[in-house]
């Protein structure tokens, strides 16, 4: 099956600073790669996700690039503020009718100082 | 429009009971998946439905663990007999179709005492 791994597990920035998450996963038939914000207590919020048809994805101060490739995708987010500290999952699944359980990332956590 | 309602927010159960955890879906959404999340840990997929089907129980434990999401209600994850090792944070999403982003509910925790 399906395993994604991630790194840092945590991660400290300055505010104001960029922060960079990196994800890779194993199984190559994996299309479809979401990307997770939970705050503690919380429930797991969908910030921004990226379709295997497409290499980089950008959503204000967050985007996800994808390299099908070396299998491996990444989260950044620029000009960090407090409130982007919290714990970030990567998950990919095989979204194929059928097929869209999501195997997630052991998480990061995102330390913002300011 | 209401997002992923799970209920109760909060469980505990004795060793050998039975646990009950409810989710009911966005309004217009008819996937439902339940996940595991261990304290410091990642999700782990469970089972995923549909209106009366279940269409992958491929992360489900084979003893104690069942699912339900009926023509009418909201999707039932029963455990029974729990045991310590039971206690987790169980989180629901659901999403309108196959293929689409699955959106979170706040989540069960259950504490085995």
């Amino acid at each position: 099956g399906e395993n994604v791994e991630q790194h840092p597990s945590t991660l400290s920035v300055q505010e104001g600073d960029s922060a960079v998450i990196k994800c890779t996963y194993s199984d190559s038939a994996s299309n479809y790669f979401p990307w997770y914000k939970q705050e503690l207590g919380k429930r797991p919020q969908l910030i921004i996700d990226i379709r295997s048809n497409v290499g980089e994805k950008k959503d204000q101060r967050i985007a996800v690039t994808l390299n099908k490739t070396a299998k491996h995708f990444s989260l950044h987010i620029t000009e960090t503020q407090p409130e982007d500290s919290a714990v970030y999952f990567c998950a990919a699944s095989i979204s194929n009718f059928g097929n869209e359980k999501l195997t997630f990332g052991t998480g990061t956590r995102l330390t913002i100082i300011p | 429009n209401a997002g992923v309602m799970q209920n109760p927010r909060h469980l505990v159960r004795r060793r050998g009971q039975e646990a009950r955890l409810r989710c009911s879906p966005m309004k217009g959404h008819s996937h439902v998946y339940w996940y595991r999340q261990l304290p410091e840990e990642g999700l782990k997929f469970m089972v995923y439905l549909q209106k009366e089907n279940i269409i992958d129980e491929s992360g489900m434990p084979k003893e104690r663990f069942s699912a339900e999401f009926p023509k009418e209600g909201p999707s039932i994850l029963r455990i029974q007999q729990v045991v310590r090792g039971d206690s987790a944070a169980y989180f629901c999403a659901s999403s309108p179709y196959q293929d689409q982003p699955q959106h979170f509910g706040d989540g069960t925790r259950l504490s085995i005492l």
